[in-house]
């Protein structure tokens, strides 16, 4: 039952433009939406997240971008740099303390 | 100075074994959680505790049976061992329970059962 989606297991851009990130959810319930991010050998770290009477939230070179209509979000990282490389888990919740989270896309930022 | 600590990192025991392995945050939450990362990468949680009261338990089997000693800490019991078990187990806290607030995960348990 895979309710948040990361269909992209991997993604690479070079050092200094825009890496994209693209999560989609299946459930309606789902209010509040994470990412995170996550290096080798190391537990998952929050990044940013987005709450849904919002459309948008930044935080430097993260921006996150909700489409509750097409159910789907994406994380803008602009300009890239070779210390993003990692893994990011898109995450959602519900009131009902249901986290979910995806599969998570691999990025590779080369120099 | 870990925030969210677990031991031990690695962990490789035959079938049909018990294992615990321990979970400690030192940032002061009430709400604790262990997540199993499967072979398809995908994070499920599997237990959440606050203050030492259980309040998510999802659907897993009961040789799995959390144990919380104090809010610090919520250590994972495994009876008879399964191939199946075989996964990264993530602890994780955060400051209260509900949906909308930020999890800190520990580094992971890399369980292989053979």
């Amino acid at each position: 039952d895979q309710q948040v989606k990361q269909n992209s297991p991997s993604l690479s851009v070079q050092e200094g433009r825009i890496s994209i990130l693209n999560c989609d959810y299946t459930n309606s319930m789902f209010d509040y939406f994470l990412w995170y991010k996550k290096y080798p050998a190391e537990g998952p770290t929050f990044l940013i997240s987005i709450s849904s009477i919002k459309d948008k939230n930044e935080d430097g070179r993260f921006t996150v971008f909700l489409n509750k209509s097409a159910k789907h979000l994406s994380l803008h990282i602009v300009p890239s740099q070779p210390g993003d490389s990692a893994v990011y888990f898109c995450a959602a919740s519900a009131s009902n303390n249901d986290m979910r989270f995806g599969a998570g896309t691999r990025l590779t930022v080369k120099p | 100075d870990t925030a969210v600590s677990q031991t031990p990192k690695y962990l490789v025991t035959q079938m049909g074994n018990d294992k615990s392995i321990k979970c400690e945050q030192n940032l002061g939450h009430d709400t604790m959680y262990w997540y199993k990362q499967d072979s398809k990468k995908f994070l499920k949680i599997m237990f959440s505790y606050n203050n030492k009261e259980l309040i998510i338990n999802e659907t897993v089997p009961n040789r799995f049976s959390p144990k919380s000693p104090d809010k610090a800490h919520l250590n994972l019991h495994i009876n008879s061992l399964e191939l199946g078990d075989s996964a990264v187990y993530f602890c994780a806290s955060s400051q209260v329970a509900g949906p909308y607030n930020e999890q800190f995960f520990g580094p992971g348990t890399r369980l292989t059962v053979l």
